[in-house]
């Protein structure tokens, strides 16, 4: 089976530039989290969907950030326009929610770096 | 909301010995807790699972962690630290219901160290 799918893995831009990130979950999971991981911050909750419906995106940083998941099996976490402090490794994660422990299956991340 | 505390962000250890890894949650109700391992440059990958059917809970590559709910921790350990052991832990800690079921609580991560 095909884990959770992310592109680009590396993506490189300029401040003020768009950035979208894409994710692909698990075939049959109900859940998706997006996540940003740094240094200083440690791994971060940003947004999660469940049956593609927004439930917190309360750790969204600011109206830069949006995410949508207009499918099953796609979710987009776009930030415009991007600035250097939005550099980081974003994760998707996916899980099932029904009679189950809700573990989250990670994707590999994207790599962003904005000069 | 849930919590999660993972007492030092370093730890290291010579290959063969014991691996401690602490975590220390809250919660007012029994949660469900997971160690997640993290290789560099790659993504967070579950090492194991405690879902209230048994206390000690066996995981991949020889680790295992104990659920004691009177000290509200999760520590989890290996018997004999190998060098491909080496990587970053994280504990997390799930909500059983409510509205944010589903939803997970990680620690700030422990850098795991192995020396030859």
């Amino acid at each position: 089976d095909a884990g959770v799918i992310q592109s680009p893995r590396h993506e490189v831009t300029e401040m003020g530039q768009e950035v979208t990130l894409r994710c692909k979950p698990i075939s049959g999971h109900n859940s998706l989290f997006w996540y940003r991981q740094t240094m200083m911050r440690g791994l971060e909750l940003l947004i999660y969907f469940n049956n593609n419906v927004p439930i917190d995106d309360s750790g969204m940083p600011e109206d830069r950030f949006s995410a949508k998941m207009p499918n099953a099996s796609f979710s987009t976490l776009k930030i415009q326009p991007s600035e250097p402090r939005d550099s980081a490794v974003y994760f998707c994660a996916s899980s099932f929610q029904g009679q189950g422990f809700y573990e989250q299956y990670f994707g590999p991340g994207t790599r962003l770096t904005v000069t | 909301a849930q919590s999660v505390t993972q007492l030092g962000s370093h730890v290291s250890v010579s290959e063969g010995a014991l691996v401690l890894l602490r975590c220390n949650y809250s919660s007012s109700v029994p949660p469900y807790l997971f160690w997640y391992v993290q290789y560099p440059n790659q993504g967070l990958q579950l090492l194991l699972k405690y879902t209230s059917a048994a206390t000690l809970v066996k995981g991949i590559n020889g680790f295992e962690a104990e659920f004691k709910k009177s000290e509200t921790s999760f520590h989890l350990t290996k018997p004999s630290a190998h060098m491909s052991d080496a990587a970053e832990y994280f504990c997390a800690v799930s909500e059983s219901g409510g509205s944010t079921l589903g939803r997970l609580y990680f620690g700030r991560g422990t850098q795991l160290t192995v020396w030859p």
